[in-house]
């Protein structure tokens, strides 16, 4: 069971807005700083959002991210199908001094 | 261009070892720390270790302390994990990542079996 909580699994139509979130405490969330990835089927991880808040370069505006006490969420908006992928949160650990994931959710567009 | 290439993986007894690799080009590789991050086919990422620059810091997920071993050869460009020890819980596919986690590379498959 991961340090991280997010909800398995996530959908929504083309055009929507969908949140997913990530649960954690005060020995991760809280102090530090979240980072989302996206895995299509087949590919490693891509990291889509670090810093909490802040998109590399080509990842499209329409991914957002955002923190607030132990829990934190990517919002992706204008859904398009090739979005559909697995996502996953990441934090380091202060007490598990370690990096922690959260068990991922895999977003289906309708 | 960054790419990370890991290469060791194959299949393994119960209590077996494996080294696993990984390359980097396109970087400057002793200006990062690296990690090692596995995924169970179809399950979601575990964190397994992480290094910094120039080896001096290690860090290890609880379950693989005192089996797995991180290291890294700057003058050869190459990260390594020694895993010892192995289960059938290891079965993997493990990647390795740059600092922050902005490059992965595709993974090498461990299989642990008897």
């Amino acid at each position: 069971q991961s340090e991280l909580t997010q909800p398995p699994s996530a959908s929504g139509t083309p055009g929507q807005r969908v949140i997913i979130s990530c649960s954690g405490s005060n020995s991760n969330i809280r102090y530090n700083t979240v980072n989302w990835f996206q895995q299509l089927p087949g590919t490693a991880p891509k990291r889509l959002m670090y810093s909490n808040s802040q998109r590399p370069p080509g990842v499209p505006d329409r991914f957002s991210g955002s923190k607030s006490g132990t829990s934190a969420t990517l919002a992706i908006s204008g859904l398009q199908s090739e979005d559909e992928a697995d996502y996953y949160c990441a934090v380091w650990d202060d007490s598990l001094n370690g990096w922690v994931f959260g068990g991922g959710t895999k977003l289906t567009v309708l | 261009e960054v790419q990370l290439v890991e290469s060791g993986g194959g299949a393994v007894r119960p209590g077996g070892s494996l080294r696993l690799s990984c390359t980097p080009s396109g970087f400057t590789f002793d200006d990062y720390g690296m990690n090692w991050v596995r995924q169970v086919p179809g399950k979601g990422l575990e964190w397994v270790s992480g290094i910094d620059w120039n080896g001096a810091r290690t860090a290890y997920a609880e379950y693989v302390k005192g089996r797995f071993t991180i290291s890294r050869d700057n003058a050869k460009n190459s990260l390594y994990l020694q895993m010892n020890s192995l289960t059938a819980e290891d079965t993997a596919l493990y990647y390795c990542a740059r600092e922050g986690f902005d490059y992965w590379g595709q993974g090498t498959l461990v299989t642990v079996s008897s």
